[in-house]
C-alpha cells in the first residue's frame, strides 16, 4: 500500500511564530496533493492542495511545498494563531487515482 | 452553499447489530467517499460512490457496503458490528472522481461506538 507519513507527530509553537509541518510520501507518482486540518469533535477542513507540476503554492497564510525529489511536502502557516491549534494531515493521490491516502497527522499546538 | 452533512453525529449500538450512516454531499458533488478514522489507524478509505456506481473500495470486509442514490446523496452500511468498528466514520464529497484532481471536503463524521 501507499505510505504517507509525517516526521513529527507533535508540533509546539509560540503564538506569533511561523509553523512548518512536514510530510514524507512514498509513491513517485503522486500527482496531486491536499493539507487537511482537523480541529477536535469535527471533520477534516480543506487548507490547500497543490499539483505536481508545482512545486510551491500560496493561500492565506499558508504556503505549501513540494519536493518531488526527496518526495516531501511541506504545510507553512505564517503568524500562527491559537485557532491554529489542530491536527494536520497530509494527503496524496496518484493518477492510478482511485483513492486518497492519508497520513497520520501532526498535532499542532500554539501557544499563547 | 451548505458544506458536506452527515447524519446522525453520534451513535451507540451493541455487537452483532447493524447500522446505516447518512451522508448528503456539498450540491453539486457527484463523488461520495466514506473513510473510518480511528486513533491507531489513521484515516482509512472505504468506498467511493459516483453516479450511483461503487468505482473503488478498500480493504475492509464485506459487512461494510454503501450506496448511491440518484441525488448523490450517500448512505454506508455495517453489519453484524463488532467493538473494533467504533469509529468516527467520515464522508468527503468532491466535484468529480477521486483521479479527477480535485479537493475532497468532508463532512463532521459519525462517531459509533460499541458495546
Amino acid at each position: 500500500g501507499e505510505s504517507v507519513g509525517l516526521h513529527l507527530p507533535t508540533l509546539s509553537v509560540q503564538e506569533g511564530d511561523n509553523s512548518i509541518i512536514n510530510c514524507a510520501y512514498s509513491n513517485s507518482a503522486s500527482d496531486y496533493f491536499i493539507w487537511y486540518k482537523q480541529e477536535s469533535g469535527k471533520g477534516p477542513q480543506f487548507i490547500i492542495d497543490i499539483r505536481s507540476n508545482m512545486d510551491k503554492r500560496q493561500g492565506q497564510r499558508v504556503t505549501v511545498l513540494l519536493n518531488k525529489t526527496v518526495k516531501h511536502l511541506s504545510l507553512q502557516i505564517a503568524a500562527t494563531q491559537p485557532g491554529d491549534s489542530a491536527v494536520y494531515f497530509c494527503a496524496e493521490n496518484t493518477p492510478a487515482g482511485n483513492q486518497f491516502y492519508f497520513g497520520t497527522g501532526t498535532s499542532l499546538t500554539v501557544i499563547p | 452553499k451548505a458544506g458536506v452533512t452527515q447524519t446522525p453525529r453520534y451513535l451507540i449500538k451493541t455487537r452483532g447489530q447493524q447500522v446505516t450512516l447518512s451522508c448528503s454531499p456539498i450540491s453539486g458533488h457527484r463523488s461520495v467517499s466514506w473513510y473510518q478514522q480511528t486513533p491507531g489507524q489513521g484515516l482509512q478509505f472505504l468506498f467511493e460512490y459516483f453516479s450511483e456506481t461503487q468505482r473503488n473500495k478498500g480493504n475492509f470486509p464485506g459487512r461494510f457496503s454503501g450506496r448511491q442514490f440518484s441525488n448523490s446523496r450517500s448512505e454506508m452500511n455495517v453489519s453484524t458490528l463488532e467493538l473494533g468498528d467504533s469509529a468516527l466514520y467520515l464522508c468527503a464529497s468532491s466535484l468529480g472522481i477521486l483521479d479527477s484532481n480535485q479537493p475532497q471536503h468532508f463532512g463532521d463524521g459519525t462517531r459509533l461506538s460499541i458495546l
